[in-house]
């Protein structure tokens, strides 16, 4: 069975830092792992995704992860937080090995919150 | 549509009543989820459609779930009997392929429907 962890409940951060929300995943086979961002009232949206290639993946505004097999990790970073960077943060995982659909499982989530 | 338009976006039920979720995804998009979201929680999933074949419902919590897509385009989710257990944000989410191919897909949410019972 597939699983993901995100070990952080909330991650504070000063406006201009850099800022890491960690991920880690089990899967059986070679995952596809993404990350979502869910802003109050709203529903999750599309950040960034690795499927294979380069471990380091650049997604929207200006995210980006880093796909660490050894440590079966999927980490997501970005250079320089903002305060409209506020919000709930879930990464998934895919196991393409799992059959014939491709059933996305999801973090419980960790919630960012920049300080101006 | 442009993206994935859930309704209601609130509904309070009383203990028992019966309630019923509509999605409607994006349009040509062949795969067609249903995730219940509580408060401080991931999505959890309930139920999968490929077209209107519902290929997976091993999430659902009990038999009072119940979800059908009968023309592969829109969706419903019927809660019966609702429970307080059942307060949650049910979230729909679509993407454009199915099967084995479609691992790489990226899932579009609508804005979801939140539940709350009395």
């Amino acid at each position: 069975a597939q699983s993901v962890a995100q070990p952080e409940d909330q991650v504070n951060v000063a406006e201009g830092n850099p800022l890491t929300v960690k991920c880690t995943y089990s899967v059986s086979g070679n995952p596809y792992l993404f990350w979502y961002v869910q802003y109050p009232n709203r529903g999750l949206q599309f950040l960034l995704k690795y499927i294979t290639g380069d471990n380091l993946v650049k997604g929207s505004y200006g995210f980006e992860a880093e796909f660490n097999k050894s440590q079966t990790s999927f980490h997501l970073k970005k250079p320089s937080a903002l305060v409209s960077d506020s919000a709930l943060y879930f990464c998934a995982v895919r196991d393409p090995g799992s059959g014939g659909y491709q059933k996305v499982t999801f973090g419980t989530g960790t919630k960012l919150q920049v300080i101006p | 549509g442009a993206g994935v338009s859930q309704s209601p976006r609130y509904k309070v039920a009383k203990r028992g009543q019966d309630v019923a979720l509509r999605c409607d995804p994006i349009s040509g998009h062949v795969s067609l989820f249903w995730y219940q979201q509580a408060l401080g929680q991931g999505p959890e999933f309930l139920t999968y459609f490929q077209n209107e074949a519902q290929l997976d419902k091993s999430g659902l919590p009990s038999d009072r779930f119940f979800a059908e897509r009968p023309e592969g385009s829109v969706s419903t989710l019927k809660i019966q009997r609702t429970q307080q257990e059942d307060s949650a944000v049910y979230l729909c989410a679509s993407s454009a392929d199915g099967g084995a191919s479609s691992g790489a897909n990226v899932l579009t949410f609508g804005a979801g429907s939140r539940l709350t019972v009395l």
